[in-house]
């Protein structure tokens, strides 16, 4: 069974700052992959960025990096330089990257981005 | 190449009505998954399908909810003798053929309001 905890329910930076969202996971599976989404308040959720469990580096894409540390389990997601556009809900999630691909997701961290 | 396109965008329906849900994935994706998301929640997934198949349907409630993927055509999520309970936002995600890294794209989602 997989889990993915998500233990800050709302964030506030301001703009321009970075900022780290937690994500914590546990899986049994030998091979996952982990993601991170943002929903807005249109309420669409996008795609941002992907780690495999097996990449030796840490995504990044753009402003989004990853900070995976796969012995504490611990899948962070930082936004460097905030825009008030960042504003936003963003869940973490992971799958077996073998098998059901069946995802996971926690249960979303609120970003507020002020001036 | 367009993205996952879901209809209808809202849907209102009174209790003991039928809901069809439209999703078409992504060109080349031959996955898809629905997922229900209630208010200040994260997404829970209901159904894993491929075409012509239900791979995997531990997430959808046994009755009033069916799913499928034809050959040709979108895939359809309906919910039969709707009640309140079932207001909520559906979204659909799509992935490519197995294999490698097994990112989901997304739909914008269906809002349904049952009244």
């Amino acid at each position: 069974a997989q889990k993915i905890t998500q233990t800050q329910p709302g964030m506030f930076v301001q703009e321009k700052e970075a900022v780290t969202l937690d994500c914590t996971y546990d899986t049994s599976d030998p091979s996952y992959g982990l993601f991170w989404y943002k929903q807005p308040s249109s309420g669409e959720m996008i795609f941002l960025i992907y780690q495999g469990s097996y990449d030796q580096q840490n995504a990044t894409e753009g402003r989004y990096s990853l900070n995976f540390q796969k012995a504490r389990k611990s899948a962070n997601l930082v936004i460097s330089a905030s825009q008030l556009g960042d504003s936003a809900m963003y869940f973490c999630a992971m799958n077996p990257t073998r098998g059901s691909y069946i995802p996971t997701f926690g249960r979303g961290t609120s970003l507020i981005v002020h001036p | 190449n367009a993205g996952v396109m879901q209809n209808p965008r809202h849907l209102v329906r009174r209790r003991g009505q039928e809901a069809r849900l439209r999703c078409s994935p992504m060109k080349g994706h031959s996955h898809v998954y629905w997922y229900r998301q209630l208010p200040e929640e994260g997404l829970k997934f209901m159904v894993y399908l491929q075409k012509e198949n239900i791979i995997d349907e531990s997430g959808m409630p046994k009755e009033r909810f069916s799913a499928e993927f034809p050959k040709e055509g979108p895939s359809i999520l309906r919910i039969q003798q709707v009640v309140r309970g079932d207001s909520a936002a559906y979204f659909c995600a799509s992935s490519p053929p197995a294999g490698g890294e097994q990112t989901q794209y997304f739909g914008p989602g269906t809002r349904l309001l049952v009244l």
